[in-house]
């Protein structure tokens, strides 16, 4: 089983507005990833946690914050976001560790539009 | 700068035609290549490369990694309309750091 699922799959959301996006997977991944994606663009990665750790932040506005409550599951909360930041955001997991490379898995993706 | 470039952009066939997807690379300390699919939605995995000259396979679909040259190919043999998708190459530099660089896509459009 190579399932990441992620809700909602699409969300609607005001500029004031306070809401989280969810990815959970079982597969005994200690990765997890969220990159955003707009439309005919590559996804680009916003953070990764390993072993439950934030590990990468790749310079993403504070108004994105994410959570790894367990190693299951990955939260994105989002707060007072532009309409800039309409996308699809993408949640995948990988093993961890220093010892190979491993295969990443993505999710379904969550399509975002801010109002 | 890490780079990743695919070619061509985007490519039009009709059915049964075989395809070569390119993907180039300048990572530092190269651990992985990562072959993707993408329709409407998430990428789906196709093929982890790490070693030169071995090939993967799976179906109509085989792709083989050249680290001297830095590239890695994707071949789609007897295409079908059900292959029309964005082919995604994501490389994994610098040991152990998680960051996948990902090329622009290849846009493949497959036509009865």
């Amino acid at each position: 089983d190579t399932e990441v699922t992620q809700t909602p799959k699409h969300l609607v959301m005001g500029m004031t507005n306070k809401k989280s996006l969810k990815c959970e997977q079982h597969m005994g991944h200690r990765a997890m990833y969220w990159y955003k994606q707009k439309a005919k663009k590559p996804p680009e990665l916003m953070f990764v946690y390993s072993y439950e750790k934030l590990s990468i932040n790749e310079s993403v506005p504070s108004r994105f914050s994410p959570e790894c409550p367990n190693s299951s599951l990955l939260n994105l909360h989002l707060h007072a976001l532009q309409p800039e930041d309409s996308a699809l955001y993408l949640c995948a997991s990988s093993q961890a560790g220093t010892g190979h490379p491993y295969e990443q898995y993505f999710g379904p993706g969550t399509r975002l539009t801010v109002t | 700068e890490d780079k990743v470039v695919q070619s061509p952009l985007s490519l039009v066939v009709h059915e049964g035609d075989t395809v070569t997807l390119n993907c180039s690379y300048e990572v530092t300390n190269f651990r992985s290549l990562l072959w993707y699919k993408q329709e409407k939605k998430a990428p789906t995995f196709l093929f982890m490369l790490t070693s030169s000259g071995i090939e993967k396979k799976s179906g109509r679909l085989s792709s083989i990694l050249d680290k001297k040259e830095l590239f890695s190919i994707l071949n789609i043999t007897a295409t079908q309309t059900g292959d029309s998708a964005i082919y995604l190459c994501a490389v994994e530099g610098t040991s152990g750091t998680y960051k996948y660089i990902f090329g622009t896509g290849t846009r493949l459009k497959v036509l009865a």
